[in-house]
């Protein structure tokens, strides 16, 4: 059965200080990999599609990679407006995404 | 650009009735998504629509049901509702399915309360 799991499901940081968010996966024949950033009250804002082991991609502080069982989304140096839900989701060839329930970031001044 | 449109983003209903949310996606885009999130299992794939066909159907029962239209909107409708269809249901719309450096870009949701 397609699956993903995120952990930790909570992560509190001070600000400036470097972290890095897991994504385990098992899909038959992965479409590609999401990562999403949700604020309450919100729907989620897309942030990366990765589609193969070794690929790496960045924006600002935040850094997604990809391994064949995993992909992680590393935060340097975080600032207070990165606290939010970070969402992983992977598409199967069926083209349904199926989501993780999370990881759950604050970041404190 | 315009942004998806989900309309209401509050919805009160009794148990037993039915409601219809709807969906506009991004200008363009002609595949729309549906999800229900809630605290305890996250977000759950409902349907997805393209070019007025529905392409892939989640694990969930008849009561849940969706079309969409020629101008790629969407509409998905629940029946006899349930206390535990209490969510938020988000819109998801994307260029196609060949098309997924895209991503897809979802809507601000229905907070539906079944009371």
């Amino acid at each position: 059965e397609d699956q993903v799991t995120q952990s930790p499901e909570a992560l509190r940081l001070q600000e400036g200080e470097s972290s890095s968010l897991n994504c385990s996966y098992t899909v038959s024949g992965l479409r590609g990999l999401f990562w999403y950033r949700q604020d309450p009250g919100k729907g989620p804002e897309f942030l990366f599609t990765l589609y193969s082991a070794g690929e790496e991609k960045e924006k600002e502080r935040l850094k997604a990679t990809l391994t064949k069982k995993e992909s992680f989304l590393h935060i340097t140096a975080p600032k207070p407006e990165d606290s939010a839900t970070y969402l992983c989701a992977v598409q199967a060839p069926t083209d349904k995404l199926i989501f993780g329930t999370g990881t759950r970031l604050q970041v404190f001044p | 650009k315009a942004g998806v449109t989900q309309t209401p983003r509050y919805l009160i209903k009794t148990r037993g009735q039915q409601v219809t949310l709807s969906c506009s996606p991004i200008s363009g885009h002609r595949s729309v998504s549906w999800y229900q999130q809630t605290p305890g299992q996250g977000l759950q794939f409902l349907f997805e629509y393209f070019s007025e066909t529905q392409r892939n159907k989640g694990n969930f029962p008849g009561r849940f049901s969706g079309r969409q239209f020629s101008n790629s909107r969407s509409e998905m409708n629940v029946s006899t509702l349930e206390l535990g269809d209490s969510a938020l249901y988000l819109c998801a719309s994307s260029p196609g399915p060949d098309r997924l450096g895209y991503g897809y870009t979802f809507g601000s949701g229905t907070r539906l309360t079944v009371v």
